[in-house]
């Protein structure tokens, strides 16, 4: 199947500080992408439905100037946590919807801590 | 929203097939099933697809029941490998393809 990879796989930030978090699908294009969080012991939360070349569409309750996503090309978007504070601290998964529509391919993830 | 409830938890013996069932009664008509699983601290993996007809390849099968309202995933011949959470996830058609994870069935493959 396709890959997508995810950059950094772990990350350490202090609060106040920003992080971005890079998603790359590596053999394919794709225009939309998703953007997941993951908390200890729970289910997978859609944050954003990401399209290249326009705004990230944001699910209810999700900030988008604190999560702001950039899909600025075919193969990378971004997800950059703004002000990070502790209960930001998690495990952040992407996604890329391939061309035909049907298939979501994942990422590995990203474990962030925000001391 | 996610439109599927599965069971918690289940356990399998290694070797023997494993069926995950998984509730979707307000599924739409153009609405696909999917099953993704994930190990522990991975992105989820995709298994299976389908629609109305029932499915196979070579990780696993789906059967999905005339009416649409369950489907069941079969893992013929299980292995401690398999030990993972189990998504179950219809997928949201006409607003871009948005997947809404429920809280899967946590699959242990026990020697």
């Amino acid at each position: 199947g396709a890959v997508v990879s995810q950059h950094p796989s772990w990350v350490i930030c202090k609060s106040g500080t920003s992080v971005k978090i890079e998603c790359r699908s590596l053999d394919f294009q794709a225009t939309t992408m998703f953007w997941y969080r993951q908390f200890p012991k729970q289910s997978l939360m859609l944050m954003a439905t990401s399209n290249e070349g326009s705004k990230a569409t944001y699910e209810q309750g999700v900030e988008k100037d604190k999560f702001l996503i950039n899909h600025a090309s075919l193969t990378l978007s971004t997800l950059t946590v703004t002000s990070a504070h502790p209960e930001d601290s998690s495990f952040y998964i992407c996604s890329a919807l391939s061309g035909s529509g049907y298939e979501q391919y994942f990422g590995p993830g990203t474990r962030l801590t925000v001391t | 929203d996610a439109k599927t409830t599965q069971p918690t938890s289940m356990d399998c013996a290694e070797g023997r097939a494993a069926n995950l069932p998984c509730n979707h009664s307000t599924i739409s008509g153009n609405e696909y099933v999917y099953w993704y699983r994930q190990i522990h601290s991975q992105g989820p993996q995709y298994i299976i697809h389908g629609l109305k007809n029932n499915e196979t390849n070579e990780m696993a099968s789906l059967i999905i029941t005339e009416d649409r309202k369950s489907s069941t995933l079969i893992l013929p011949h299980a292995t401690l490998r398999d030990t993972a959470v189990y998504y179950c996830i219809v997928r949201v058609s006409n607003t871009g393809n948005q997947f809404y994870f429920g809280t899967g069935t946590s699959l242990t493959v026990i020697p």
